[in-house]
């Protein structure tokens, strides 16, 4: 059974902290990893990961992933309220999607 | 990414009745899907929306308690039916291509069954 696993549980931090969000998994069928930000209801896409060791960024936001250790990593600088949210990381092993417990993490000014 | 549209955004429900929501894409999408978050957990799948044909279920979700319907590529509905509290969640409408491996989510409809 495809398995998503989140660490940490939360993080609270302070504006300007770098923080560092951990995914790992277990997966039959790899083909692709997502990262979503949950604030309110809807989770918002944030990166999809297919191959090993390329890193994605978009803003202050980045992601890699290491297909061999099987597991991502959620990277985000200089942080700002606004990022206090629910960090999701998400397997897709044939367009069904299997959730992490997600990270939920607070940043306070 | 496409648009995605939800209604009703929220509803409070007396127990025992149904409800059903819609979920709209400004665009034709090969997959749709289900989901069900419920207070403090992650989201789970609950089916997957299919064109024309009866919906795929997750085990431990069943057509007579979830009827989802899907008549084109660009809409599909989920009736929540004899709803009791325990149904009280975000059900979120998830579009995506089939090889793309990407999918986008609605903006979720807040169940709330008393």
């Amino acid at each position: 059974e495809d398995k998503v696993v989140q660490s940490p549980l939360s993080l609270v931090v302070h504006e300007g902290d770098t923080v560092t969000l951990n995914c790992s998994y277990e997966v039959t069928n790899f083909r692709s990893l997502l990262w979503y930000k949950q604030e309110k209801k809807a989770p918002t896409f944030l990166f999809m990961l297919t191959s090993s060791g390329i890193e994605k960024k978009s803003g202050r936001l980045s992601s890699i992933l290491d297909k061999k250790e099987l597991f991502s990593i959620l990277n985000i600088t200089a942080t700002q309220t606004g990022d206090s949210a629910v960090y999701l990381c998400t397997l897709n092993a044939g367009n069904m999607l299997t959730f992490g417990g997600g990270t939920r993490l607070m940043v306070k000014p | 990414s496409a648009v995605i549209s939800q209604k009703p955004s929220r509803d409070i429900c007396q127990r025992g009745t149904s409800l059903t929501i819609q979920c709209q894409v400004d665009s034709q999408v090969t997959m749709m899907f289900w989901y069900r978050q419920q207070p403090g957990q992650s989201l789970t799948l609950i089916a997957t929306a299919n064109q024309g044909s009866e919906a795929t279920y997750e085990s431990g979700f069943v057509i007579d308690k979830f009827p989802i319907s899907r008549p084109n590529l660009t809409f599909s509905t989920l009736t929540v039916s004899n709803m009791s509290p325990e149904d009280s969640s975000i059900y979120l409408c998830s579009v995506g291509q089939y090889g793309t491996y990407e999918q986008y989510f609605g903006p979720g409809t807040r169940l709330t069954v008393t």
